[in-house]
C-alpha cells in the first residue's frame, strides 16, 4: 500500500496570506489526524477527521481549519497567517478499527511564513 | 491535564551500553501508550505500543500505571537505534488524537 502523501513538501508564504495543505490517506483509512510540530512546542495535534467530519479538536485558534472528502482526503487551511504558523504540519491517517489507534505519518508540509 | 513528559532531550550512549528513555504521562482514565521513533531522513514511525507488550528491534516498554510511566527499555544499543523518539498518549475511545512529549534523541556512539 502506499503511505501518506502530502502536499506540497515546502511553502513559502507571507503574512496575512492564507495556506491549504492537503493530505491523502493509505487507502482504506477514514481517520485523518493533523498535527503542527514546532522546536518549541513539539508536536500538537490539532484536529481529526472520520467520515468527513471533524471528531476532534486541539487548542488551536478558529484560523486553523480544515475538511476530509468522500475519498477521506484531507485538507487543512490556515488563514491569516502569523509568523508563529511557521511549523512543519504533520498528518496521520488511520483505520480506526475496534479500540486500535495505530497513525501512519506523512512527511509532512514544510510552512516558512514571512 | 493531558500530558506527557520526556525529561531527557538528549541521551547518548556507547554501542553495546544499556538504554532507557523516561517516559511520565498525566491522564486520568486508561490512555494507551506508544512510542514513535523518527530515523534521521524518515517519517514518524510507530515502534511499538503498551497493548501489544511486544519487543521490536529489541525495545521493550511496560507500562506501570502506579508510576504513570512508560519508559522504553534496551538491553544492547545499536548504532541504528540512533533516532528521535517520542512517547505519546492516546484517550481512550480511539479519538484520533496523540499527545505527544517533547521527544529524546538518542544518540549511540561507536
Amino acid at each position: 500500500k502506499a503511505g501518506v502523501t502530502q502536499t506540497p513538501r515546502y511553502l513559502i508564504k507571507t503574512r496575512g496570506q492564507q495556506v491549504t495543505l492537503s493530505c491523502s490517506p493509505i487507502s482504506g483509512h477514514r481517520s485523518v489526524s493533523w498535527y503542527q510540530q514546532t522546536p518549541g512546542q513539539g508536536l500538537q495535534f490539532l484536529f481529526e477527521y472520520f467520515s468527513e467530519t471533524q471528531r476532534n479538536k486541539g487548542n488551536f485558534p478558529g484560523r486553523f481549519s480544515g475538511r476530509q472528502f468522500s475519498n477521506s482526503r484531507s485538507e487543512m487551511n490556515v488563514s491569516t497567517l502569523e509568523l508563529g504558523d511557521s511549523a512543519l504540519y504533520l498528518c496521520a491517517s488511520s483505520s480506526r478499527t475496534g479500540n486500535y489507534n495505530e497513525q501512519f505519518f506523512g512527511p509532512g508540509t514544510r510552512l516558512t511564513v514571512l | 491535564a493531558q500530558r506527557v513528559t520526556q525529561p531527557e532531550k538528549l541521551l547518548s550512549v556507547f554501542k553495546g551500553a544499556p538504554v532507557e528513555l523516561k517516559c511520565n504521562y498525566s491522564y486520568s482514565g486508561s490512555p494507551e501508550l506508544f512510542w514513535y521513533v523518527q530515523y534521521s531522513r524518515q517519517r514518524l514511525q510507530l515502534l511499538l505500543r503498551h497493548i501489544s507488550r511486544e519487543s521490536i528491534k529489541g525495545f521493550t516498554a511496560d507500562l506501570n500505571k502506579g508510576e504513570t510511566s512508560f519508559h522504553l527499555k534496551k538491553p544492547f544499543a545499536q548504532e541504528e537505534d540512533s533516532a528521535m523518539y517520542y512517547c505519546a498518549l492516546s484517550p481512550p475511545s480511539n479519538t484520533g488524537k496523540l499527545i505527544f512529549g517533547q521527544g529524546t534523541t538518542l544518540q549511540v556512539k561507536p
